[in-house]
Formats: structure tokens, C-alpha cells, sequence
């Protein structure tokens, strides 16, 4: 089944600076790679998503890259602000399951 | 509903009880999923729905977990002779037929004593 990998574990950035978290998955059928955003005892919500046939994708201050020769992934958050704050997640499909990554905790510092 | 529906919100229960949790996914979604988090971990798949059926429940730790869908759309997952390693958010997701976003429920904490 699918692995998913997922770097660092948690990161503190000053607010206004760029944050990066990656992601390594292990089956190369997989197709789908969205990125959750999970604050404290809320639900994971869906933020971005990219497909396998596309190499970049933006929306607004929050990029995610794919490499599918590498297998992996990365989430780039521009301008951090204190609501950025929260646990990320990784997750990889290539059918109907998505399999998740540990999650990162991001603390961004006012 | 505008959606996923999960009741209740937090259960605690003693060991060896008996619990059911529930998910209302959102309408005319197709396919249902259960995930387990437990504290400082990703989401970890235990079942998933199309329609009526159960087509992948690889996920299911032991026989004391059972989920069903009867009618298509509300899931209810069982869980029989509670542990305290059963301790855990319990999430639904659903996810229509020409969508693969998969939109979470809050979630049902579970508290096994």
C-alpha cells in the first residue's frame, strides 16, 4: 500500500516569512495529492490540491509543487500570519483511498 | 445537509461497552469513508463505502469494528468490547461520483476508560 512521508514534524517561523513542509509517497499510481490544514479540535479542511499532470499550482499564498519522478510533494506558504498556525497535513491517492502523512505543527511567531 | 453530519461529538464509554457512531455525509454523495486520528497523528483510513457496500475495509484494526451503510447515504460504525487503545477522533468524509475532495466531518471523540 501506499507510505507516506512527511517533513518536519514541526516549524516555527517568524510571521511574514516563508514556510515549507514535504511530503514523500511510495506508489507511483497515485495521482492526487491534497494538503489539509487542522487547527486545535477542528476537522482537517481541504486548502489545496494538486494532480499528477499538473507540476505547480497557486492559490493566493499557499503553492504546492510536485515532483513525480522524486515522489514528492511540497506546501509553500508565503507571508505567514498567526492564523497560519495549525497542523498540516499530506495525503497521497491513486484511487479512492487517501493515505495521510504524521502531520506538521506550524507555529508562526507575531 | 450543507455537511458531513457526525453524532454524537464526544462519547466516553467504560471499557467493554458497546458504541455506536454516526456519520451523515453530505447528500447524493456516493462514497463514505471512516478514519481514526488519534492525539499527534494523520488521519488513518479504516473503511469505505460505495453505495451500500463495503468495498475496502482493510482498515478495520479487528473483528470489534463493524461499519454499515444500509441505505446509502447514513454510516454507522460499531465498535463492540471497547478498549482504551480505541481511544481516538473518529472522522467521516464523504465524496461525490465526479469529485475526489474529500470533505471531513468534526468528528466524534472517543473516550474509552
Amino acid at each position: 500500500g501506499e507510505n507516506v512521508e512527511q517533513h518536519p514534524s514541526t516549524l516555527s517561523v517568524q510571521e511574514g516569512d516563508s514556510a515549507v513542509i514535504k511530503c514523500t509517497y511510495s506508489d507511483s499510481a497515485s495521482n492526487y495529492f491534497p494538503w489539509y490544514k487542522q487547527e486545535l479540535g477542528k476537522r482537517p479542511q481541504l486548502i489545496i490540491d494538486i494532480r499528477s499532470n499538473v507540476g505547480e499550482k497557486k492559490d493566493q499564498r499557499i503553492a504546492v509543487t510536485l515532483n513525480k519522478t522524486a515522489k514528492h510533494f511540497s506546501l509553500h506558504i508565503t507571508e505567514t500570519q498567526p492564523e497560519d498556525s495549525a497542523v498540516y497535513f499530506c495525503a497521497a491517492s491513486g484511487s479512492y483511498q487517501l493515505t495521510f502523512g504524521k502531520g506538521t505543527k506550524l507555529s508562526v511567531i507575531p | 445537509g450543507a455537511g458531513v453530519s457526525q453524532t454524537p461529538s464526544n462519547k466516553v464509554t467504560e471499557k467493554g461497552k458497546y458504541v455506536e457512531l454516526r456519520c451523515d455525509p453530505i447528500s447524493g454523495h456516493t462514497a463514505l469513508y471512516w478514519y481514526r486520528q488519534s492525539l499527534g497523528q494523520g488521519p488513518e483510513f479504516l473503511i469505505y463505502f460505495q453505495g451500500t457496500g463495503a468495498a475496502d475495509d482493510s482498515g478495520l484494526p479487528n473483528d470489534r469494528f463493524f461499519a454499515v451503510r444500509p441505505e446509502g447515504s447514513v454510516s454507522t460504525l460499531k465498535i463492540q468490547r471497547t478498549e482504551r487503545g480505541d481511544s481516538a477522533v473518529y472522522l467521516c468524509a464523504s465524496i461525490g461520483i465526479y469529485l475526489e475532495k474529500l470533505f471531513f466531518g468534526s468528528g466524534t471523540q472517543l473516550s474509552v476508560l
